[in-house]
Protein backbone atom coordinates (compact mmCIF):
# COMPACT_ATOMS: atom_id res chain seq x y z
CA UNK A 1 0.00 0.00 0.00
CA UNK A 2 1.60 2.95 -1.22
CA UNK A 3 1.29 5.59 1.86
CA UNK A 4 1.45 8.91 -0.43
CA UNK A 5 -0.52 8.49 -3.57
CA UNK A 6 0.34 11.25 -6.26
CA UNK A 7 -1.47 11.59 -9.46
CA UNK A 8 -1.44 11.95 -12.59
CA UNK A 9 1.48 9.73 -13.05
CA UNK A 10 2.24 11.16 -16.37
CA UNK A 11 1.28 14.21 -17.87
CA UNK A 12 1.90 15.85 -21.30
CA UNK A 13 0.91 19.51 -21.85
CA UNK A 14 1.36 22.27 -24.22
CA UNK A 15 3.42 25.17 -23.54
CA UNK A 16 1.70 27.79 -21.65
CA UNK A 17 -1.25 25.56 -20.28
CA UNK A 18 -2.12 25.32 -16.40
CA UNK A 19 -1.56 21.98 -14.71
CA UNK A 20 -2.44 20.50 -10.89
CA UNK A 21 -0.93 17.70 -9.54
CA UNK A 22 -2.01 15.90 -6.16
CA UNK A 23 -0.32 14.40 -3.45
CA UNK A 24 -3.27 12.45 -1.22
CA UNK A 25 -2.69 10.14 2.17
CA UNK A 26 -5.10 8.80 4.70
CA UNK A 27 -2.34 9.86 7.13
CA UNK A 28 -1.33 13.30 8.81
CA UNK A 29 2.18 14.26 8.20
CA UNK A 30 4.18 16.95 10.51
CA UNK A 31 5.04 18.84 7.09
CA UNK A 32 5.03 18.15 3.17
CA UNK A 33 7.75 18.62 0.56
CA UNK A 34 7.75 19.43 -3.40
CA UNK A 35 10.93 18.01 -5.00
CA UNK A 36 11.80 17.87 -8.68
CA UNK A 37 14.07 15.90 -10.14
CA UNK A 38 15.70 16.19 -13.43
CA UNK A 39 16.95 12.85 -15.38
CA UNK A 40 20.74 11.63 -14.05
CA UNK A 41 20.23 13.90 -10.94
CA UNK A 42 19.01 13.90 -7.35
CA UNK A 43 15.71 15.69 -6.40
CA UNK A 44 15.93 19.26 -5.72
CA UNK A 45 13.69 20.60 -2.66
CA UNK A 46 11.47 22.84 -4.17
CA UNK A 47 9.30 23.94 -1.03
CA UNK A 48 7.90 22.93 2.31
CA UNK A 49 4.59 23.73 3.83
CA UNK A 50 3.71 22.62 7.39
CA UNK A 51 0.85 24.53 8.54
CA UNK A 52 -2.86 23.05 7.44
CA UNK A 53 -3.97 25.36 4.67
CA UNK A 54 -0.65 26.87 3.56
CA UNK A 55 -0.15 28.37 0.69
CA UNK A 56 2.94 29.17 -0.84
CA UNK A 57 3.65 30.59 -4.16
CA UNK A 58 7.69 30.28 -6.08
CA UNK A 59 6.65 32.16 -9.30
CA UNK A 60 4.80 30.26 -11.40
CA UNK A 61 4.04 27.37 -8.98
CA UNK A 62 1.96 27.13 -6.50
CA UNK A 63 1.59 24.82 -3.51
CA UNK A 64 -0.93 23.98 -1.02
CA UNK A 65 -1.30 21.93 2.23
CA UNK A 66 -4.75 20.54 3.00
CA UNK A 67 -6.40 21.65 6.37
CA UNK A 68 -5.72 17.67 7.64
CA UNK A 69 -2.41 18.31 6.39
CA UNK A 70 -3.02 14.69 4.48
CA UNK A 71 -2.73 16.02 1.13
CA UNK A 72 -1.35 18.99 -1.23
CA UNK A 73 -1.52 19.97 -4.71
CA UNK A 74 0.87 21.69 -6.87
CA UNK A 75 -0.73 24.25 -9.28
CA UNK A 76 1.91 25.42 -12.28
CA UNK A 77 0.43 28.44 -14.60
CA UNK A 78 1.77 28.84 -17.86
CA UNK A 79 3.88 25.89 -18.04
CA UNK A 80 7.41 26.34 -19.58
CA UNK A 81 9.64 23.40 -21.40
CA UNK A 82 12.31 24.14 -18.29
CA UNK A 83 9.48 22.57 -16.23
CA UNK A 84 9.81 18.96 -17.48
CA UNK A 85 10.97 16.74 -14.74
CA UNK A 86 9.63 14.26 -12.27
CA UNK A 87 7.88 15.89 -9.02
CA UNK A 88 7.73 14.23 -5.95
CA UNK A 89 5.98 14.69 -2.87
CA UNK A 90 7.25 13.46 0.59
CA UNK A 91 5.40 13.85 4.06
CA UNK A 92 7.58 13.79 7.10
CA UNK A 93 6.24 12.14 10.19
CA UNK A 94 7.89 11.60 13.51
CA UNK A 95 9.33 8.20 14.07
CA UNK A 96 10.25 8.46 17.37
CA UNK A 97 14.16 9.52 19.27
CA UNK A 98 14.21 12.45 17.60
CA UNK A 99 14.35 11.15 13.72
CA UNK A 100 11.76 12.29 11.63
CA UNK A 101 10.80 10.19 8.71
CA UNK A 102 10.14 11.12 5.22
CA UNK A 103 7.68 9.26 2.63
CA UNK A 104 8.26 9.82 -0.79
CA UNK A 105 5.34 9.09 -3.48
CA UNK A 106 5.53 7.84 -6.78
CA UNK A 107 6.05 10.94 -8.75
CA UNK A 108 4.11 12.54 -11.69
CA UNK A 109 6.20 13.12 -14.86
CA UNK A 110 5.57 15.97 -16.35
CA UNK A 111 6.44 16.80 -20.18
CA UNK A 112 5.72 20.07 -21.67
CA UNK A 113 5.97 20.29 -25.03
CA UNK A 114 6.92 23.38 -26.50
CA UNK B 1 31.80 21.49 -2.90
CA UNK B 2 28.76 23.04 -1.52
CA UNK B 3 26.68 19.85 -1.93
CA UNK B 4 26.52 16.47 -1.22
CA UNK B 5 28.48 14.22 -3.62
CA UNK B 6 28.23 10.62 -4.32
CA UNK B 7 30.70 7.80 -5.86
CA UNK B 8 30.89 6.42 -8.59
CA UNK B 9 27.93 8.05 -10.26
CA UNK B 10 27.66 4.71 -12.37
CA UNK B 11 28.80 1.12 -11.68
CA UNK B 12 28.02 -2.34 -13.60
CA UNK B 13 28.69 -5.62 -11.64
CA UNK B 14 28.11 -9.17 -12.75
CA UNK B 15 25.69 -10.80 -10.44
CA UNK B 16 27.07 -12.18 -7.03
CA UNK B 17 29.84 -9.80 -6.35
CA UNK B 18 30.00 -7.12 -3.97
CA UNK B 19 29.41 -3.28 -4.55
CA UNK B 20 29.93 -0.44 -2.48
CA UNK B 21 28.58 3.13 -2.76
CA UNK B 22 29.81 6.53 -1.25
CA UNK B 23 28.15 9.32 -0.07
CA UNK B 24 29.50 12.77 1.02
CA UNK B 25 26.93 14.84 2.46
CA UNK B 26 27.11 18.28 3.35
CA UNK B 27 29.70 19.80 5.77
CA UNK B 28 27.54 20.65 8.98
CA UNK B 29 24.67 18.67 8.25
CA UNK B 30 24.30 15.37 10.93
CA UNK B 31 21.55 13.33 9.19
CA UNK B 32 22.19 11.58 6.32
CA UNK B 33 19.71 9.16 4.70
CA UNK B 34 20.41 6.58 1.87
CA UNK B 35 17.19 5.61 -1.30
CA UNK B 36 16.54 3.81 -3.61
CA UNK B 37 14.86 4.69 -6.51
CA UNK B 38 13.70 1.96 -9.43
CA UNK B 39 12.99 3.02 -12.79
CA UNK B 40 10.06 4.80 -12.54
CA UNK B 41 9.72 4.59 -9.36
CA UNK B 42 9.13 6.90 -6.26
CA UNK B 43 12.11 6.43 -3.58
CA UNK B 44 12.74 4.01 -1.68
CA UNK B 45 14.06 4.92 2.18
CA UNK B 46 16.91 2.10 3.28
CA UNK B 47 18.64 3.55 5.91
CA UNK B 48 18.95 6.81 8.25
CA UNK B 49 22.12 8.27 10.80
CA UNK B 50 21.82 10.84 12.76
CA UNK B 51 24.95 11.84 15.18
CA UNK B 52 26.11 9.24 17.11
CA UNK B 53 22.58 7.45 17.15
CA UNK B 54 21.78 3.95 16.00
CA UNK B 55 20.83 4.14 12.47
CA UNK B 56 17.49 3.89 11.53
CA UNK B 57 17.84 0.35 9.47
CA UNK B 58 14.17 0.09 9.01
CA UNK B 59 14.24 -0.01 5.15
CA UNK B 60 16.91 -1.85 4.49
CA UNK B 61 15.62 -4.99 1.85
CA UNK B 62 17.44 -7.84 3.01
CA UNK B 63 20.79 -8.72 5.20
CA UNK B 64 22.80 -8.53 2.13
CA UNK B 65 22.34 -4.70 2.53
CA UNK B 66 24.68 -2.67 5.47
CA UNK B 67 25.95 0.87 5.74
CA UNK B 68 28.19 2.41 7.83
CA UNK B 69 28.94 6.28 8.69
CA UNK B 70 31.87 7.67 10.21
CA UNK B 71 31.01 10.24 12.90
CA UNK B 72 29.32 13.28 10.89
CA UNK B 73 30.92 12.48 7.84
CA UNK B 74 31.08 9.76 4.91
CA UNK B 75 28.75 6.78 4.47
CA UNK B 76 29.60 3.96 2.70
CA UNK B 77 26.26 1.52 1.52
CA UNK B 78 27.22 -2.12 0.49
CA UNK B 79 25.48 -4.74 -1.09
CA UNK B 80 26.48 -8.35 -0.85
CA UNK B 81 25.84 -11.14 -3.24
CA UNK B 82 24.50 -8.50 -5.70
CA UNK B 83 21.22 -9.50 -7.73
CA UNK B 84 19.45 -8.13 -10.68
CA UNK B 85 16.95 -6.69 -8.78
CA UNK B 86 19.19 -4.84 -6.88
CA UNK B 87 19.71 -2.78 -10.11
CA UNK B 88 18.60 1.02 -9.88
CA UNK B 89 19.36 4.39 -8.99
CA UNK B 90 20.71 4.75 -5.13
CA UNK B 91 20.13 8.61 -3.80
CA UNK B 92 22.05 9.65 -0.94
CA UNK B 93 20.44 12.89 1.17
CA UNK B 94 21.76 14.51 4.37
CA UNK B 95 19.68 17.61 6.39
CA UNK B 96 20.35 19.60 9.46
CA UNK B 97 18.03 17.74 12.03
CA UNK B 98 16.45 19.72 14.12
CA UNK B 99 14.80 22.08 11.94
CA UNK B 100 10.82 21.76 12.33
CA UNK B 101 10.82 21.62 8.05
CA UNK B 102 13.17 18.76 8.01
CA UNK B 103 14.71 19.98 4.45
CA UNK B 104 16.66 16.96 2.77
CA UNK B 105 19.54 17.69 0.04
CA UNK B 106 20.04 14.80 -2.30
CA UNK B 107 23.31 13.75 -4.15
CA UNK B 108 23.05 13.27 -7.77
CA UNK B 109 22.62 9.18 -7.57
CA UNK B 110 24.48 5.77 -8.28
CA UNK B 111 23.49 4.14 -11.11
CA UNK B 112 23.72 0.43 -10.09
CA UNK B 113 23.44 -2.20 -12.90
CA UNK B 114 23.79 -6.00 -11.97
CA UNK B 115 24.32 -8.13 -15.05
Amino acid sequence: TQLLEQSPQFLSIQEGENLTVYCNSSSVFSSLQWYRQEPGEGPVLLVTVVTGGEVKKLKRLTFQFGDARKDSSLHITAAQPGDTGLYLCAGARYSGAGSYQLTFGKGTKLSVIP
Amino acid sequence: GAGVSQSPSNKVTEKGKDVELRCDPISGHTALYWYRQRLGQGLEFLIYFQGNSAPDKSGLPSDRFSAERTGESVSTLTIQRTQQEDSAVYLCASSLVGRSNYEQYFGPGTRLTVT
